[in-house]
């Protein structure tokens, strides 16, 4: 792996359903972050952890939630899915996190769900 | 008053052509500020991050205004291979806490031959 990779690529997904998406990254890292992006709402952040064995909450995290049992992964998951959670989800890295200040972070490919 | 606010656009520009936007913020305690770049159906990647200063870098410029609180993105010849999104991006740390990086919705550039 070099970077940031995320799984699925795709998924349609009933509602109510439990879902998770996958994060990885093989850059040691500390912080990770989960966004949505929605057109016309720009990238929204969900969560995020500063370093393995904490989180935060982001702007819209209700419906979600995220571990960070290690350095390398960052697991974004819904409980039970709701139709308004349709979206592009990306998760990003940074080797500092943001009170690094200038700390660049490094987006996944990103997961496009559907939740029906 | 969005926090950080761009003209969505599309940019229609000719090749060769040089095509600046701006981008506002309002928080004025912000610390730190990027542009990324997306392209359709792709993740953001940094592009330039905005020094106090200004800087450079070929054909990109982007230049700070702390006073009026808004960042700008000069690029200068413009090639097909520019045609993306353009997000205006800016820390708002002040030392209290992450919050997240606060992402502008985008300023969509077209360059057409």
């Amino acid at each position: 792996i070099a970077g940031i990779t995320q799984a699925p690529t795709s998924q349609i997904l009933a509602a109510g359903r439990r879902m998770t998406l996958r994060c990885t990254q093989d850059m040691r890292h500390n912080a990770m972050y989960w966004y949505r992006q929605d057109l016309g709402l720009g990238l929204r952040l969900i969560h995020y952890s500063n370093t393995a064995g904490t989180t935060g909450k982001g702007e819209v995290p209700d419906g979600y939630s995220v571990s960070r049992a290690n350095t390398d992964d960052f697991p974004l998951t819904l409980a039970s899915a709701v139709p308004s959670q349709t979206s592009v989800y990306f998760c990003a890295s940074s080797p500092r996190g943001l009170a690094g200040g200038w700390d660049e972070q490094f987006f996944g490919p990103g997961t496009r769900l559907t939740v029906l | 008053r969005k926090e950080v606010e761009q003209d969505p656009g599309p940019f229609n520009v000719p090749e060769g052509a040089t095509v600046a936007f701006n981008c506002t913020y309002s928080n004025s305690a912000s610390q730190s500020f990027f542009w990324y770049r997306q392209d359709c159906r792709k993740e953001p990647k940094l592009l330039m991050s905005v020094y106090s200063s200004g800087n450079e870098d070929g054909r990109f410029t982007a230049q700070l205004n702390r006073a009026s609180q808004y960042i700008s993105l000069l690029i200068r010849d413009s090639k097909l291979s520019d045609s993306a999104t353009y997000l205006c991006v800016v820390n708002p740390y002040s030392g209290g806490g992450a919050d997240g990086l606060t992402f502008g919705k985008g300023t969509h550039l077209i360059i057409q031959p």
